[in-house]
């Protein structure tokens, strides 16, 4: 069974700090590695996607891909009262683009 | 451009009866793919669609079954509902661009009751 772990939360962090979310994965042959933000009672929403080993920006937001440790991670800079939501970590699995396997989600909170 | 469409956004039904939940993927993306998500167990994969067939499958009983047509609209169906199938069910839509760089978008989900 592959699996994605995602560091324990909640996670608590106050406004204008910088959040870190963390996700491993187990299937050695994945490619594609994402982070959807989900606000509660709503559905995942696509905030990053990361292909190849290093960092990606993209304004306040920045994932990192080591593949060769298994591990992702979402760097928030600055965070926002709105950034509160769980952030999901979803890996592609089973050889396959259109399958996802997720973490079980970190609760974010940012406080004012 | 519009998102991913699904309907109906709620539904309660009784135990042992079943259900079909519509999907409308984004226009051009011809990859429908369906999860389900609980408190307990998160996010999980039930199948996905390409052209028509079934291309991926999760580890779901029989009582889950799909099936896409030929415009890319994908419909789910439960039969025999139990309690613990109530959920959120979620459609997602994806191009088919093939290889690494594939993005996957989430439809708004169908919230199921079974009571």
């Amino acid at each position: 069974q592959k699996e994605v772990e995602q560091n324990s939360g909640p996670l608590s962090v106050p406004e204008g700090a910088i959040a870190s979310l963390n996700c491993t994965y187990s299937d050695r042959g994945s490619q594609s590695f994402f982070w959807y933000r989900q606000y509660s009672g709503k559905s995942p929403e696509l905030i990053m996607s990361i292909y190849s080993n290093g960092d990606k920006e993209d304004g306040r937001f920045t994932a990192q891909l080591n593949k060769a440790s298994q591990y992702v991670s979402l760097l928030i800079r600055d965070s926002q009262p709105s950034d509160s939501a769980t952030y999901l970590c979803a890996v592609n699995s089973g050889g396959s683009n259109y399958k996802l396997t997720f973490g079980k989600g970190t609760l974010l909170t940012v406080n004012p | 451009k519009a998102g991913v469409t699904q309907t109906p956004r709620y539904l309660i039904k009784t135990r042992g009866q079943q259900v079909t939940l519509s999907c409308s993927p984004i226009s051009g993306h011809r990859s429908v793919s369906w999860y389900q998500q609980t408190p307990g167990q998160g996010l999980q994969f039930l199948f996905e669609y390409f052209s028509e067939t079934q291309r991926n499958k999760g580890n779901f009983p029989g009582r889950f079954s799909g099936r896409q047509f030929s415009n890319s609209r994908s419909e789910m169906n439960v039969s025999t509902l139990e309690l613990g199938d109530s959920a959120l069910y979620l459609c997602a839509s994806s191009s088919n661009t093939g290889g690494a760089g594939n993005t996957i978008y989430f439809g708004e989900g169908s919230w199921l009751t079974v009571v």
